[in-house]
């Protein structure tokens, strides 16, 4: 998972405020997905984005919950008005092209690991 | 509804034994992935396998495609404690473009 980064690792925010998720993907790589993961789970799918464009926001509530994947910068997860339910592991991963086999492999960041007090 | 399972959920063993990682579903993949997670990290890709019946081996490990691709195997001989960790699996069905994660499976090999 060498290159992709997320910032910050460890975020506390309180019932109501607002948290800003940030990814940067590997060098080349243009396509960004966002999972979450609860204690003792798997990954469960949130939002997939290319550079300005959102591809499958199925996984991601509808309501206080967005991201986006602008051209110049990192993809950013945000998180309104948090509840306690919120708190998770949040992962980003980016891949170099449409997913479809070998060498279109995602890798992943180290985390955003989110509590909500 | 959980489109690709895995078993067992949990496995703790100790270090030399072999185990075998399960994951099934009844959809086709085009390719399947493992990772391997520990604590407090994001997942590492351990291998991706793309044709129906193709035996992949690192190491110690070795990871196997289902022949109608819709199941793999991980197989770990003589474990040691340092394989102790969450394994995922990982698919993207044909036609998709997005990874569906299993279940996962939690080992933990004992000194």
């Amino acid at each position: 998972n060498a290159g992709v980064m997320q910032n910050p690792r460890h975020l506390v925010r309180r019932r109501g405020q607002e948290a800003r998720l940030r990814c940067s993907p590997m060098k080349g790589h243009s396509h960004v997905y966002w999972y979450r993961q609860l204690p003792e789970e798997g990954l469960k799918f949130m939002v997939y984005l290319q550079k300005e464009n959102i591809i499958d926001e199925s996984g991601m509530p509808k309501e206080r919950f967005s991201a986006e994947f602008p051209k110049e910068g990192p993809s950013i997860l945000r998180i309104q008005q948090v509840v306690r339910g919120d708190s998770a592991a949040y992962f980003c991963a980016s891949s170099p092209n449409w997913v479809t086999g070998p060498g279109d492999e995602q890798f992943f960041g180290p985390g955003t690991r989110l509590t909500v007090l | 509804t959980q489109l690709l399972e895995q078993s067992p959920q949990f496995l703790s063993i100790q270090e030399g034994e072999n185990l075998t990682v399960y994951c099934n579903s009844s959809s086709v993949f085009s390719s399947l992935q493992w990772y391997r997670q520990e604590p407090g990290e994001g997942p590492v890709l351990l291998v991706t396998v793309v044709t129906g019946g193709e035996v992949k081996k690192l190491k110690r490990l070795t990871f196997q495609f289902g022949d109608a691709r819709k199941d793999s195997s991980l197989h770990i001989t003589a474990a040691q404690p340092g394989d102790t960790g969450l394994y995922l699996c990982a698919g993207v069905r044909i036609g998709t473009y997005k990874y569906i994660f299993g279940t996962g499976t939690r080992l933990k090999v004992l000194a």
